[in-house]
């Protein structure tokens, strides 16, 4: 069963701090993964997608990884602004149906 | 201003009483699909749609009925609401490119009592 875990399922910073947010993913046959911005009361915003091929993605502030050998994903948020306080999603996509495994999100709050 | 419309925000019913959740997007997506969101489970999907007439399931099916007549809209239909299906629904739309994004709603918030 394909299956995507992250961690940790919360964090608090203080504003202007950097973090990291771990994804891992048992989801085959990989096609792409996906890191996801969701405020609360909103639909998810997407804020990358890497292929097989791709080791770093950068938007901005957020930067995401991938090692699909060890089949983990991180997304790095540097100098963080009040406005990130949000739920992130990790988000892969298995073979060549529209078939999305979704994370549980990581909650991160960021304190002035 | 392209966007994924979903109505409504919110809905409280009782069982048993059918209800419709309309979505439409303005961007010519081909792809739409709906999705439940419950504390601890993250999003799971409910049905897609790879086009006009082309339905599929997703994970959690039952309890669903989806259609996808014209391009834009693409309607979440209970036919028998029960407690269980109180959720946080979304709507996504995107293109059919395997690296295209989703275009997510804002989201329906449906109370079964």
């Amino acid at each position: 069963k394909n299956q995507v875990e992250q961690s940790p399922q919360s964090l608090i910073i203080l504003e202007g701090k950097n973090c990291t947010l771990q994804c891992n993913y048992t989801v085959s046959p990989f096609s792409n993964l996906r890191w996801y911005k969701q405020d609360t009361g909103r639909g998810p915003v997407s804020l990358t997608i890497m292929t097989f091929s791709e080791n770093t993605k950068s938007n901005g502030r957020y930067t995401a990884t991938l090692d699909a050998d060890t089949k983990q994903s991180s997304l790095h948020i540097t100098a963080s602004q009040l406005s990130d306080s949000a739920s992130y999603i990790c988000v892969v996509s298995a073979g060549s149906a529209r078939q999305l495994t979704f994370g549980s999100g990581t909650q991160l709050t960021v304190l002035p | 201003e392209a966007q994924v419309t979903q109505n409504p925000r919110y809905l409280i019913t009782v069982t048993g009483k059918k209800l419709t959740v309309t979505c439409s997007q303005n961007m010519n997506h081909e792809y739409m699909s709906w999705y439940r969101q419950d504390p601890g489970l993250g999003l799971r999907q409910i049905y897609y749609s790879m086009n006009v007439e082309v339905t599929d399931k997703g994970d959690v099916p039952e309890g669903y009925k989806v259609s996808r007549k014209e391009k834009r809209n693409f309607p979440l239909i209970l036919e028998s609401p029960s407690p269980n299906q109180t959720s946080l629904y979304f709507c996504a739309s995107s293109r059919m490119g395997f690296d295209s994004p989703l275009h997510f709603g804002n989201g329906t918030r449906l109370t079964v009592t």
